[in-house]
């Protein structure tokens, strides 16, 4: 079982709307979560990355979360634009461990 | 600055073929990680490379194999080519390991390899 879950799998909204990408995870101790932004045929690209210790990280219209009790994240995306249409990946790390987990990623759709 | 540059960019093999794919990372860092990513399983982590040593293997049979260069360049093999290995082959750069703490990691633009 993967230990990083993201909901939903994909997900369309219209340009200017707000929505809200979820990551479940059960990697423990963790060191760190990451979000990044992968374009269609292009690598990913890192949004934000925050430590066990932190609630909150915001990168532009970007606003991560991080609830380490419950073991959830989520990533915010506010007054979305076309450029955001991407797929959106969570990435955790473990404490005093070299593998990092991988969530399957959402793919988000903006539409005009 | 340049960034993490992978060629070629797309690859057409048949079973049974090798293939090697290049990564190049930024200037300065020394650390090299490969990911193979394909629609329904996401981002799998292959192997990571530090110094031109092998830090770290993921859970991948031994027909994909890597290896660092003194000036950080890897590059990734992959023998007896199987249709399943059909995916897009992601490199990461960083100064350190990408899982450590406020070490950002790049990507570069894969390498898109297709078996037939």
């Amino acid at each position: 079982k993967n230990q990083v879950e993201q909901s939903p799998q994909s997900l369309i909204i219209l340009e200017g709307k707000n929505c809200t990408l979820q990551c479940n995870y059960t990697v423990s101790p963790f060191s760190n979560l990451r979000w990044y932004k992968q374009d269609t045929g292009r690598g990913p690209v890192s949004l934000t990355i925050m430590t066990f210790s932190e609630n909150t990280k915001s990168n532009g219209r970007y606003t991560a979360t991080l609830d380490a009790d419950t073991k959830q994240s989520s990533l915010h995306i506010t007054a979305s634009q076309l450029s955001d249409s991407a797929s959106y990946i969570c990435v955790v790390s473990p404490l005093n461990d070299y593998k990092l987990s991988f969530g399957a990623g959402t793919t988000v759709t903006v539409r005009a | 600055k340049a960034g993490v540059t992978q060629t070629p960019r797309y690859l057409i093999k048949t079973r049974g073929q090798q293939v090697t794919l290049s990564c190049s990372p930024i200037s300065g860092h020394r650390s090299v990680s490969w990911y193979q990513q394909t629609p329904g399983q996401g981002l799998q982590f292959l192997f990571e490379y530090f110094s031109e040593t092998q830090r770290n293997k993921g859970n991948f049979p031994g027909r994909f194999s890597g290896r660092q260069f003194s000036n950080s360049r890897s590059e990734m093999n992959v023998s007896t080519l199987e249709l399943g290995d059909s995916a897009l082959y992601l490199c990461a750069s960083s100064l350190e390991y990408m899982g450590q703490l406020n070490t950002e990691a790049f990507f570069g633009q894969g390498t898109r390899l297709t078996v037939v």
